[in-house]
């Protein structure tokens, strides 16, 4: 258990759809990231949230996007869904943006695109 | 463009085996982590090195960083079936005021009793 949580578990949906991913830090944490990671393969960095602002984004299309809420939970939204799409989407969460801080990760929630 | 190159991709082992996972880079970074993932759940970190030629051991596991921080190598010893998992690395370095951090494709370790 890390203290992050995601919602939903699972999610199927079909081309051309949005979604919404969420995500609760872990308490104390002001800086959540996001990841894409496809079957069999590492993470990818999708953006990062720190109080409130995306201060770093990874090479994904402008229809991936995000917010941060005060309590700093957070949101990864997705437009014009495309089957490459399908993946698990995994939240970090962690105390600041030292290189040295420990992130911890929430279970993903795994996005089916049909 | 920061790459991290891990090796091998996919490793099957019996029980009592010792094995070695590399994490290669041309770049340097500022600290490396390894994480451990099952399947259904995020990883899980395991180790953060940050200094060149530091060693960190964690039972059964040995992680070292190169001396010029652009490598890293976990050794197991005696692997267990519960070690069986998808072991990724990941390094971090800064594109200006931002902290980024890049992913290795991962291990996928499989520890047959």
């Amino acid at each position: 258990e890390t203290g992050v949580t995601q919602s939903p578990t699972h999610l199927i949906k079909t081309r051309g759809q949005q979604v919404t991913l969420r995500c609760s830090s872990q308490s104390g944490h002001n800086t959540v990231s996001w990841y894409q990671q496809a079957l069999g393969q590492g993470p990818q960095f999708i953006f990062q949230y720190y109080r409130e602002e995306e201060n770093g984004r990874g090479n994904f299309p402008p229809r991936f996007s995000g917010l941060q809420f005060p309590n700093y939970s957070s949101e990864l939204n997705v437009n014009a869904l495309e089957l490459d799409d399908s993946a698990l989407y995994l939240c970090a969460s962690r105390a600041g943006t030292s290189g040295t801080d420990t992130q911890y990760f929430g279970p993903g929630t795994r996005l089916t695109v049909l | 463009t920061q790459l991290l190159e891990q090796s091998p991709q996919f490793l099957s082992i019996q029980e009592g085996e010792n094995l070695t996972v590399y994490c290669n880079s041309s770049s340097v970074f500022s600290s490396l982590q390894w994480y451990r993932q099952e399947p259904g759940e995020g990883p899980v970190l395991l180790v953060t090195v940050v200094t060149g030629g530091e060693v960190k051991k964690l039972k059964r596991l040995t992680f070292q960083f190169g001396d010029a921080r652009k490598d890293s190598s976990l050794h197991i010893t005696a692997a267990q079936p519960g070690d069986t998992g998808l072991y990724l690395c990941a390094g971090a370095f800064y594109a200006g005021n931002n902290r980024k951090l890049i992913w290795g494709l991962g291990t996928s370790l499989a520890v047959n009793p």
